[in-house]
């Protein structure tokens, strides 16, 4: 089955340590996002990545870090500069870079702050 | 930068009525519009777009939309809903500018809750 795949499902941070959120696709898209979900706030861009080895930040990105050293593969680090990282983090894919693509979402990583 | 707007946070309708989720957007350039669903806990799936051609545009269980570029809206309806529509609708848009990335701009979310 082809998909998105994102893990855990629900994750803990302790104050002042870096966690990562992972992000897996096989549908040999070129293109990854993480966006962070607030209730009530929508979808906001953290970073994305429109090729291996490449990345641009988003609306978003401070106190957050990503790599890209596999098409697959899109991991997001969550560090202690975040303030506020309490959260729905979503992972999505797109097949290219041509304007209009449909972006395909992850189910979604939960983390929560003790 | 674009800005999306739903302009209901919250939707409630009892089943089997007809429903209508707007959203607009601020673009003046050409864009692409998109309706994603979002059900507890899980992520965004694409419940329709529209690119070009037709401004009625069908997508899965049943909903439609129809884009007005002088109103620069695009509404999505559905004639007869369901319990199980019960969920989060997330509007956005892609403007047909020089960058290569298509980035999405999304919506606040319209929470729709059916009721028996």
């Amino acid at each position: 089955d082809g998909g998105i795949t994102q893990s855990p499902k629900y994750l803990f941070r302790k104050e002042g340590q870096n966690v990562t959120l992972s992000c897996e696709q096989n549908l040999n898209h070129d293109a990854m996002y993480w966006y962070r979900q607030d209730p009530g706030q929508g979808l906001r861009l953290i970073y994305y990545s429109q090729i291996v080895n490449d990345f641009q930040k988003g609306d978003i990105a401070e106190g957050y870090s990503v790599s890209r050293e596999k098409k697959e593969s899109f991991p997001l680090t969550v560090t202690s500069a975040q303030k506020n990282p309490t959260a729905f983090y979503l992972c999505a894919s797109s097949p290219g870079l041509a304007k209009g693509e449909t972006q395909y979402f992850g189910p979604g990583t939960r983390l929560l702050v003790l | 930068a674009q800005s999306v707007t739903q302009l209901d946070s919250q939707v409630p309708v009892f089943e089997e009525a007809p429903v209508e989720l707007r959203c607009n957007y601020s673009s003046s350039v050409s864009v692409y519009l998109f309706w994603y669903v979002q059900y507890p806990n899980q992520g965004l799936q694409l419940l329709l777009k529209y690119l070009s051609g037709s401004t009625l545009v069908k997508g899965i269980n049943g909903f439609e939309a129809e884009f007005n570029k002088s109103q620069t809206s695009f509404h999505l309806r559905k004639p007869s809903v369901h319990i199980s529509d019960t969920a989060e609708y997330f509007c956005a848009v892609s403007e047909n500018r020089g960058s290569t990335l298509g980035r999405l701009y999304f919506g606040r979310g319209t929470q729709l809750t059916v009721w028996p």
